[in-house]
Parts: structure tokens; sequence; C-alpha cells
């Protein structure tokens, strides 16, 4: 079992739709946890990133991490065909390196 | 552009010859990362500096890689004898390290290899 489960999808969702992506994982240590995009054929850009348990809100983006459940979310609002991309969360022990663990990703597919 | 850069973009290659990239951080940062991405899979650690120092390394990271950051400022990593396995998208990260808050990661856009 890898230490942070995404599932690739595709998801599939009309425009205007409510987007949830999920995480689940393993290490308790964990305690930062952020949410990467990636369009085709480049770099994981930033989108958000959270300390330990709770919501974190930006603009149509909502993160939200369950500590006790292990299980981490990111909710978009009024999706839009610009946010079709893969989205990656990485989560992240304090001490030491810091280096995030990477999820698999989930492909977003957003059709006018 | 203040970002990070890579380069090349793309790089085709035949099996057994050696291939170099080039990552230039985002000036202040002090940390610099290379990942491994395989299509359909997230980016996977390689190794790491701080400054010019390489802190860590993955078992991921072969005999045939090998990394520098010569004077704390761009980043090179070197495959020899290059292997169909080896075919990857390669990225580059800099963050400013040492503090859970302020390790947020910004990649560069990646150089994809090709290894035929």
């Amino acid at each position: 079992q890898k230490e942070v489960e995404q599932d690739p999808g595709p998801l599939s969702v009309p425009e205007g739709a409510i987007v949830s992506l999920n995480c689940t994982y393993s290490n308790s240590a964990f305690q930062y946890f952020m949410w990467y995009r990636q369009y085709s054929r480049k770099g994981p850009e930033l989108l958000m990133y959270t300390y330990s348990s709770g919501n974190k809100e930006d603009g149509r983006f909502t993160a939200q991490v369950d500590k006790s459940s292990k299980y981490i979310s990111l909710f978009i609002r009024d999706s839009q065909p610009s946010d079709s991309a893969t989205y990656l969360c990485a989560m992240s022990s304090s001490g030491g390196s810091y280096i995030p663990t990477f999820g698999r990703g989930t492909s977003l597919i957003v059709h006018p | 552009d203040t970002g990070v850069s890579q380069d090349p973009r793309h790089k085709i290659t035949k099996r057994g010859q050696n291939v170099t990239f080039r990552c230039d951080p985002i000036s202040e940062h002090n940390r610099l990362y290379w990942y491994r991405q395989t299509l359909g899979q997230g980016p996977e650690f390689l190794t790491y500096f701080q400054n010019e120092a390489q802190l860590e390394k993955s078992r991921l990271l072969s005999d045939r890689f090998s990394a520098e950051r010569p004077k704390g400022s761009f980043s090179t990593l070197e495959i020899q004898r290059t292997e169909q396995g080896d075919s990857a998208m390669y990225l580059c990260a800099s963050s400013f390290g040492q503090s859970l808050a302020k390790n947020i990661q910004y990649f560069g856009a990646g150089t994809r290899l090709s290894v035929l």
C-alpha cells in the first residue's frame, strides 16, 4: 500500500459543477498538506497548502484536512474548462528534510 | 521570468548515451530538488541540495545518476548510459527550506527525456 492514495480518474464534470478531489494517507506524521495543479506537459503548480487539520479557502478553491481520518479534500466551486488538469495532493512531516510525498494525481475534465 | 527554469525542455537520446539537464532555481531559494515523473504517476523524489550540499538521495537514484549544484546556484542532473526505463519527465523544484512553512516547493516545467 502506498503512503498516499489518490484515485487517478478521469473525473468528468460539466462546467459550473462543484468538484471534489480526495486523497487518503497512512503516515500519521504528515502535518503539511498541499494541492498542486498540473497541466499536460507542464510542471506542477502549487494551488493551496494547509497545516494540520481544518479548512482553508482561496477563491473558488477550498482545502480540507481531517487528520483523524487521514483524509484530505480539495473542492472547486463553479468549475471552468480551464480547470481541466491533473490535481496532485502532496504531504510532508515536520523535522528533517520535509520532502513531500505525492499522490499519483486525479485527472479532471470540465466540459462546456 | 523569476520562476524555476529547466533546460532542455525535451531530450531524445539513444540507449547508452549520456545526458545532462540543467535547472536554475528561484534566486533567493536555498533548496533545490530533483524529481522524476512517469506517465500517470506523481513526482518521485530523487535528491535535494541545501545550498551546494547534497543532503539526501533516494534509492531511485542509481549509480548512473549524478547531480551537482556548484556554488549553490544552478544544478545539473546527469544520467550515464541511459536505459529505456529512464524515459520520464525530470522535474526540478526550489524552496526556502528548513522550516515546514517555508518549504513550499515551486516547480519548473520539466525536461522530458525519451530514450530510444
